[in-house]
């Protein structure tokens, strides 16, 4: 069973850098699988950050291209995001996920590189 | 970025209503399109992926139809668990994005 468990630092003053693991358990990062952040602000929807493959390979939002960067630590089975120079818009619950990479085809056409595994999230609030 | 635009923004409805939820994709997206249910203080659960097929696990109740730009969430037979925040969310292009939700409330 696919688990994914984030951690880090609730509380973050402005202009500093979150800094967020996520765990793996029950899949090797090493697979074909996009590892990726989702972050949600209170009340608010859903934002992809980015996401990278075990060989490195990133893609980043454009809206925080600027500030992420997505790391993967092999040995540890886990990825981590950095995100810089904060503001109290960067206030989110922030979520891991997995999704598949096709590597075929019939994977491709069948849709499902989708999210098909979560994180149960954890609240980063920026305050000073 | 191609812009997920979701509709109702909210419902009240009734146990046992039969709900849909439609999404719009602002550019083809062919049916590279996935449904989340997501309730208060939880991590999102995906239902649909595909646009149509049903991930393991997901009751039946829950079907999802839609190629290129139109796409629709209906549950068949609304039961209290399902009352939930439901979003759509691309997977065609980067940026990946979500629709800005649906909220399912008890009528």
């Amino acid at each position: 069973q696919v688990q994914l468990q984030e951690s880090g630092p609730g509380l973050v003053k402005p202009s500093e850098t979150l800094s967020l693991t996520c765990a793996v358990s029950g899949d090797s990062i090493s697979g074909d699988k996009w590892w990726s952040w989702v972050r949600q602000p209170p009340g608010k929807g859903l934002e992809w950050v980015g996401e990278i493959y075990h060989g490195g390979s990133t893609n980043y939002n454009p809206s925080l291209k600027s500030r992420v960067t997505i790391s993967v630590d092999k040995s540890k089975n886990q990825f981590s995001l950095r995100l810089s120079s904060v503001t109290a818009a960067d206030t989110a619950v922030y979520y891991c996920a997995r999704r598949n990479l096709c590597t075929t085809t019939s994977c491709y056409t069948s849709g499902l590189e989708y999210f098909q595994h979560w994180g149960q999230g954890t609240l980063v609030t920026v305050s000073s | 970025d191609i812009q997920m635009t979701q509709s109702p923004s909210s419902l009240s409805a009734s146990v046992g209503d039969r709900v849909t939820i439609t999404c719009r994709a602002s550019h083809d997206i062919s049916n590279y399109l996935a449904w989340f249910q997501q309730k208060p203080g939880k991590a999102p659960k995906s239902l649909i992926f595909g646009a149509s097929s049903l991930q393991s696990g997901v009751p039946s109740k829950f079907s999802g139809s839609g190629s290129g730009t139109d796409f629709t969430l209906t549950i068949s037979s609304l039961q209290p668990e399902d009352f939930a925040t439901y979003y759509c969310q691309q997977y065609d292009s980067y940026p990946l994005t979500f629709g800005g939700g649906t909220k399912v409330d008890f009528k």
